[in-house]
């Protein structure tokens, strides 16, 4: 099983500043299929980037992904007060796919 | 409107079943790989199970492996999820979500609400 360790566990920032998340595999994961989610409290989590880089219909050119092999990065350009939450990656190239234990990114 | 809906859910004692369903809208249902996702309350998230368009390839994580039984009726548009011999630890929120594309594997772009399962004696 690859398991995702994700960095920090909680990002403290200001609205306008730049968050960069990291998420690192146990192993390569296969085909870059990895995923970035966005999760609010009492929400459901929301796909933001999939197979590594490639950005989900309605998110915003803010977010983006990127990497290879082992090491994994969601970059959020310019924060936004909505985009403070709970962000996961997963891993969905290997069986069982598999989820990092996420990084709060709360307001400074 | 693309839509999923989770039901079933609720308190149940240990050793005991529960069945879950979700309920597809406003896709191709019958397209797509669906898979069951839970997050225990303040944890993170934990793939469970997917199964494929036709219910050919099936998979379970191996902490429900030999206890859930994931199925779906694409006649009905729906999801289900039978879970017997449940345990504490099975304690979790349960979302149902929809992988992007058609194939097996895949990020998740449409997730259910969530249906709460509590196992407590």
């Amino acid at each position: 099983e690859i398991v995702l360790t994700q960095s920090p566990g909680t990002l403290s920032l200001s609205p306008g500043e730049r968050a960069t998340l990291s998420c690192r595999a146990s192993q390569s994961v296969s085909s870059n299929y990895l995923a970035w989610y966005q999760q609010k409290p009492g929400q459901a989590p929301r796909l933001l980037i999939y197979g590594t880089s490639s950005r989900a219909t309605g998110i915003p050119d803010r977010f983006s992904g990127s990497g290879s092999g082992t090491d994994f990065t969601l970059t959020i350009s310019r924060l936004e007060p909505e985009d403070f939450a709970v962000y996961y990656c997963q891993q969905y190239g290997s069986s069982p796919q598999t989820f990092g234990q996420g990084t709060k990114v709360e307001i400074k | 409107e693309v839509q999923l809906v989770e039901s079933g859910g609720g308190l149940v004692q240990p050793g005991r079943s529960l069945r879950l369903s979700c309920a597809a809208s406003g896709f191709s249902f019958h397209d797509y790989a669906m898979h069951w996702v839970r997050q225990a309350p303040g944890k993170g998230l934990e793939w469970v199970s997917g199964i494929s368009w036709n219910g050919g390839s099936i998979d379970y994580a191996d902490s429900v492996k030999g206890r859930f039984t994931i199925s779906r009726d694409n006649a009905k548009n729906s999801l289900y999820l039978q879970m017997n011999s449940l345990r504490p630890e099975d304690t979790a929120f349960y979302y149902c979500a929809k992988v992007i594309v058609t194939t097996w594997s895949g990020a998740f772009n449409i997730w259910g609400q969530g249906t709460m399962v509590t196992v407590s004696s």
